[in-house]
């Protein structure tokens, strides 16, 4: 079965500080997808990143970096420096596959509440 | 360019009526989904369309829940009649076919069923 666990709930951190979200999941399929959203207190989900199982190269975007390892079966996220307009819910998701999944059906977890405090 | 677009965005009902959300995918998405989002449950699937077709519907709670996706830019999300525990933030994604493909969420529907 799919499945996407973030066993964090909730993290609290002062500005400046750097954090790393955990992201484990569970597939059957060689080929996969992963994702981080964004979801920030005003509600929408906001993408983050997409890293399919074929690239385990690390990818870094200014503060935002991810640590895709096959052999852990983990996609963490780091932020570097946070700061206060970080403070957001982040979701992982696995795009699920299957002889049925044209569409591309997201498992999420359960998210991990960040908190930046000044 | 526009994004996914919900409406309404806010939706306060009483228990018993029909509640209608609506949802606009990006100009050339062919996949669209439907998701509910709540404090108990987090982030469910309901019900997916590829090329306005319903793929999956495994999601979607009972007969009070249903989806239509009559054209390749409007899908209408329906609950009939509404209860107090259909409460949630509903959430419509659209993306391009295949697995590789990004989701791109609309702004979301929020709805309280008094």
């Amino acid at each position: 079965a799919q499945k996407v666990t973030q066993a964090q709930t909730e993290i609290s951190v002062v500005e400046k500080e750097d954090v790393t979200l955990d992201c484990v999941y569970e597939t059957r399929d060689t080929t996969y997808y992963l994702f981080w959203y964004k979801q920030p207190p005003s509600g929408e989900l906001v993408f983050l990143i997409r890293r399919n199982s074929f690239d385990e190269q690390n990818e870094i975007s200014g503060r935002y970096s991810w640590n895709f390892q096959k052999s852990t079966s983990s996609f963490n996220f780091t932020i570097t420096a946070s700061q206060v307009v970080d403070s957001a819910v982040y979701f992982c998701a696995l795009s699920e596959a299957g002889i049925y999944n044209q569409g591309g059906k997201l498992i999420f977890g359960q998210g991990t509440e960040l908190s930046v405090k000044p | 360019d526009a994004g996914v677009i919900q409406s309404p965005r806010h939706e306060v009902t009483e228990m018993g009526q029909e509640v209608t959300l609506r949802c606009k995918p990006i100009s050339g998405h062919n996949s669209l989904f439907w998701y509910r989002q709540t404090m108990m449950r987090g982030l469910e699937l309901l019900i997916y369309f590829n090329n306005n077709v319903p793929i999956d519907d495994s999601g979607m709670p009972e007969d009070r829940f249903s989806a239509k996706m009559p054209n390749a830019s409007f899908s209408t999300l329906k609950i009939q009649p509404s209860e107090p525990r259909d409460s949630a933030v509903y959430f419509c994604a659209s993306k391009l076919d295949g697995r590789r493909e990004t989701q791109y969420f609309g702004p979301g529907t929020r709805l309280l069923v008094l």
